[in-house]
């Protein structure tokens, strides 16, 4: 089965930008979404924004100025860059897919875990 | 942006016990609502989409109801391995947002 595997630094400088990729096995990139979600004691589970493998992407207002997802379908991945990091971005990072119409995630990654501190 | 609350935030419980768990919108979401099951050190798991609607692996003592603002997650005959944190999420409108969770302990 489809399986999603995330990776990137787990520390980041405030300032920074943080890149993170997801990538896919057991199964294609084609036909699919594909969400970051992040989790924080402090905010819960916030979704961050979906990429279609057609490249049509959307974000979550509150970071739409800091995100960007793209996608590299010969690798079977897709990625995550948030910019200005702060303490506040401290957060469990998930990749997940979901299906056209059907915007509920399955399956997640196990998540990566990007602390911000200097 | 819909806020999702859930009720409580915490259960005390037994294993055997039937529990009910809640989910409230701030606005209609349809029954385009997913519930999650997370447990310790790992990744949320689809347990209920279409407010009802079972995933994959998840047994009949699992149900979901509810529609518009007010849902429900029932857990009957709890087993040890249901102690865990579950949360909702709203897919019907942008951005999708999740509830805070309702841990479920056991009593």
């Amino acid at each position: 089965q489809v399986q999603l595997q995330e990776s990137g630094p787990r520390l980041v400088k405030p300032a920074e930008t943080l890149s993170l990729t997801c990538t896919v096995s057991g199964g294609s990139i084609n036909n699919y979404y594909w969400s970051w979600i992040r989790q924080s004691p402090g905010k819960g589970l916030e979704w961050i924004g979906y990429i279609y493998y057609s490249g049509t992407t959307n974000y979550n207002p509150s970071l739409k100025s800091r995100v960007t997802i793209s996608l590299d379908t010969s690798r079977n991945q897709f990625s995550l860059k948030l910019s200005t990091m702060t303490a506040a971005d401290t957060a469990m990072y998930y990749c997940a897919r979901h299906q056209p119409g059907r915007p509920y995630f399955d399956p997640w990654g196990q998540g990566t875990l990007v602390t911000v501190s200097s | 942006e819909i806020v999702m609350t859930q009720s409580p935030a915490t259960l005390s419980v037994s294993p055997g016990d039937t529990v009910t768990l809640s989910c409230r919108a701030s606005q209609s979401v349809s029954s385009n609502l997913a519930w999650y099951q997370q447990k310790p050190g790992q990744a949320p798991r689809l347990l209920i989409f279409g407010a009802s609607a079972r995933a994959t692996g998840f047994p009949a003592n699992f149900s979901g109801s509810g529609s518009g603002t007010e849902f429900t997650l029932t857990i009957s005959s709890l087993q040890s391995a249901d102690f865990a944190v579950y949360y909702c999420q709203q897919y019907n409108n942008w951005p999708y947002t999740f509830g805070q969770g309702t841990k479920l302990e056991i009593k």
